[in-house]
């Protein structure tokens, strides 16, 4: 079974450039979650897709990312226009259902941002 | 101040010893995780636990849910397992990440 994949593994772009980053979660899997790690910080939490539908963007910085998951499949997260700040590692995860049991997390190889 | 603390943030240890990573959480933290990246490589999902303890090989993860305060173990030490260990606590169905421990086991 395939894991969790990213595209792509390393983009570097201009400030004032726009990126789209891609991850394919683990077939099956509801959940899928967009994670950022900046340099030297702790990974943090951007936001949380149930399927097609945002169950928590609250980690989302600013109205320059925009997350999608038509379909409840593959997500795409843009960043529009890009700043300096952004540079950092995209983790993407994904897991199967939300209930009470705790839900073990795949994560995805990460898509490191260079922002110039 | 971060909701979960790791310590210490890095360690060196020669090989074969006995190796100990804790990490500290704040309530709202319903349970535990513990993940490895090697370098260059993915992040893996270690442990998951709520309570007690669980074993894996070489690899032990406790937690207290009255103190808040979970520890990864490391039997026997190889270079191999050299890596950053990161604890992360659930919460509210996302997960909130400690700073990581990056562990350099020497031959």
């Amino acid at each position: 079974e395939a894991g969790v994949t990213q595209f792509p593994s390393h983009s570097v772009i201009e400030k004032g450039q726009t990126v789209t980053l891609r991850c394919d979660p683990i077939s099956g899997h509801d959940n899928l979650y967009w994670y950022r790690r900046v340099m030297g910080k702790e990974i943090k939490f951007l936001l949380h897709f149930v399927k097609e539908s945002k169950q928590d963007e609250s980690g989302m910085p600013n109205n320059r990312f925009l997350a999608e998951r038509t379909g409840g499949t593959y997500s795409t997260l843009k960043v529009q226009p890009a700043e300096l700040e952004d540079s950092g590692v995209y983790f993407c995860a994904s897991s199967q259902h939300l209930g009470e049991s705790y839900n073990e997390q795949f994560f995805g190889p990460g898509t490191r941002l260079t922002v110039l | 101040k971060n909701e979960v603390e790791q310590s210490p943030q890095n360690l060196t240890a020669q090989e074969g010893e006995f190796i100990t990573i804790n990490c500290s959480y704040s309530v709202g933290i319903s349970a535990l995780h513990w993940l490895q990246q090697h370098p260059g490589g993915g992040i893996v999902s270690l442990f998951m636990l709520s309570s007690g303890k669980k074993k894996h090989g070489r690899l032990i993860a406790t937690i207290n849910i009255q103190e808040k305060h979970s520890s990864l173990h490391i039997t026997a030490s190889h270079p191999r397992d050299s890596a950053v260990y990161i604890c992360a606590g659930e919460g509210g169905g996302k997960l909130i990440f400690g700073q990581g421990t990056e562990l350099s086991v020497k031959p």
